[in-house]
């Protein structure tokens, strides 16, 4: 089966942009986290949806939201862009909200120049 | 606070030789520890969970309360197990997953 899809794979932006990424994620699989991996601050978790709820949040400011959709398909988004959030972001996915195993995506490489 | 350290940034071994990849987690309650392995231009993967027990391309990794501590362990490390590892730990009940950051394992020949 295909495994999670995150797109664009590659984004450039300009500082006071806003960007949205997409994650589509496998088949069933009703949860979806985001993180983001800096090479200073490692991999960080963003937030968590489940059933089109956010179920948690990681210690990011308000700029950074997210929404998932009926057929579990996820998207955040970064307003006012700031050369800091330059990162990769991975999405993962899960079949439940209990299962711990998580699946996931190749992530987006973004670059705020 | 919750927190998941890996000491060592680059672990350098020859193909053969034992291989311990260390992780200390800092948790109030009973832990549920992972360990992911990022490969060369792939994506981030799970290599085996405290939970199952198991042994996972001859990688184990035994939970120590005492010691607050889940090494990752392997007593003949190969080339191709030459990859990133991360020690992640499952925050409360709404997975979220707290990483370390990082070992990269090299196996030279």
């Amino acid at each position: 089966k295909a495994g999670v899809t995150q797109t664009p794979r590659y984004l450039i932006k300009t500082r006071g942009q806003q960007v949205t990424l997409s994650c589509s994620p496998i088949s069933g699989h009703r949860s979806v986290s985001w993180y983001q991996q800096t090479p200073g601050q490692g991999l960080q978790f963003l937030f968590e949806y489940f059933s089109e709820t956010q179920r948690n949040k990681g210690n990011f400011p308000g700029r950074f939201s997210g929404r998932q959709f009926s057929n579990s398909r996820s998207e955040m988004n970064v307003s006012t862009l700031e050369l800091g959030d330059s990162a990769l972001y991975l999405c993962a996915t899960r079949w439940n909200a209990r299962d711990t195993e998580a699946f996931f995506g190749q992530g987006t490489r973004l670059t705020v120049v | 606070a919750q927190r998941v350290t890996q000491p060592e940034k680059l672990l350098s071994v020859f193909k053969g030789a034992p291989v311990e990849l260390k992780c200390n987690y800092s948790y109030s309650g009973s832990p549920e520890l992972f360990w992911y392995v990022q490969y060369s231009r792939q994506r981030l993967q799970l290599l085996l969970r405290h939970i199952s027990r198991e042994s996972i391309k001859g990688f184990t990794a035994d939970l120590n309360k005492g010691e607050t501590s889940f090494h990752l362990k392997k007593p003949f490390a190969q080339e191709e197990d030459s990859a990133m590892y991360y020690c992640a730990l499952l925050s409360g009940g709404y997975n979220k997953l707290i990483f370390g950051a990082g070992t990269r394992l090299a196996v030279h020949p």
